[in-house]
């Protein structure tokens, strides 16, 4: 199985400020024959389900706000909140789905500080 | 709006069985890969299983543990999914969720469900 981990487990950022997750998985989830990486990235506020974010690790869901933003290739990715809003609270993940199981990430939960 | 919504969720006893349901709308469900995930605040977030489409042959994928003791399965007809759990353990206990497969069989799950709440204990 491809583990996937995240850091830092926890986060807290002041309103306005940048917030940077980072994931790595414990082999590349990159494909050579369509150059895409299978990572996704998912949110969840309390009480609700996750909700997809971005895949093909830079690739935004319809409708998500252009200030979450992926990066990264083969083993190593990163979300990126360039302007955190107090929306944003919740715990992220990151996905690989590049083989099965598909497996996540533990978590970063992001607060306001 | 795509929408799946789960059913079925109990307290059942330790080597009992439930079965879930998740009706999908808002979407061609007969030609979605659909999966099941469950969440537990010590696990996380974990795999289930998936279905293929039928016209893609609806196959069946398994987490390795929980392989012969789940089964997931479909009615297109009724755009319902089905997670059928026998021998369950404490273990299992958590909230189970059915996922839809982003654009066919891309792994990235674009639709979830509210989940179902499923408790194993004596």
């Amino acid at each position: 199985d491809i583990v996937v981990t995240q850091s830092p487990d926890s986060l807290a950022v002041s309103l306005g400020e940048r917030a940077t997750i980072n994931c790595k998985s414990s082999q590349s989830v990159l494909y050579s024959s369509n150059n895409k990486n299978y990572l996704a990235w998912y949110q969840q506020k309390a009480g609700q389900p996750p909700k997809l974010l971005i895949y093909w690790a830079s690739t935004r869901e319809s409708g998500v706000p252009d200030r979450f933003s992926g990066s990264g290739s083969g083993t190593e990715f990163t979300l990126t909140i360039s302007s955190l809003q107090a929306e944003d609270v919740a715990v992220y993940y990151c996905q690989q789905y590049y083989t099965l199981p598909l497996t996540f990430g533990g978590g970063t939960k992001v607060e306001i500080k | 709006e795509m929408q799946l919504v789960e059913s079925g969720g109990d307290l059942v006893k330790p080597g009992g069985s439930l079965r879930l349901s998740c009706a999908g709308s808002g979407f061609t469900f007969a030609n979605a890969w659909l999966s099941w995930v469950r969440q537990t605040p010590g696990k996380g977030l974990e795999w289930v299983g998936r279905i293929k489409s039928k016209t893609d042959g609806e196959t069946t994928e398994y987490a390795a543990p929980l392989k012969g003791r789940f089964t997931i399965s479909r009615d297109d007809p009724k755009n319902t999914l089905y997670l059928q759990m026998d021998g369950l353990k404490t273990e299992d206990t958590a909230m189970y969720y059915c996922t839809k497969y982003y654009d066919g069989s891309v792994g990235a799950l674009d639709v979830w469900g509210q989940g179902t709440m499923v408790t194993v204990s004596s």
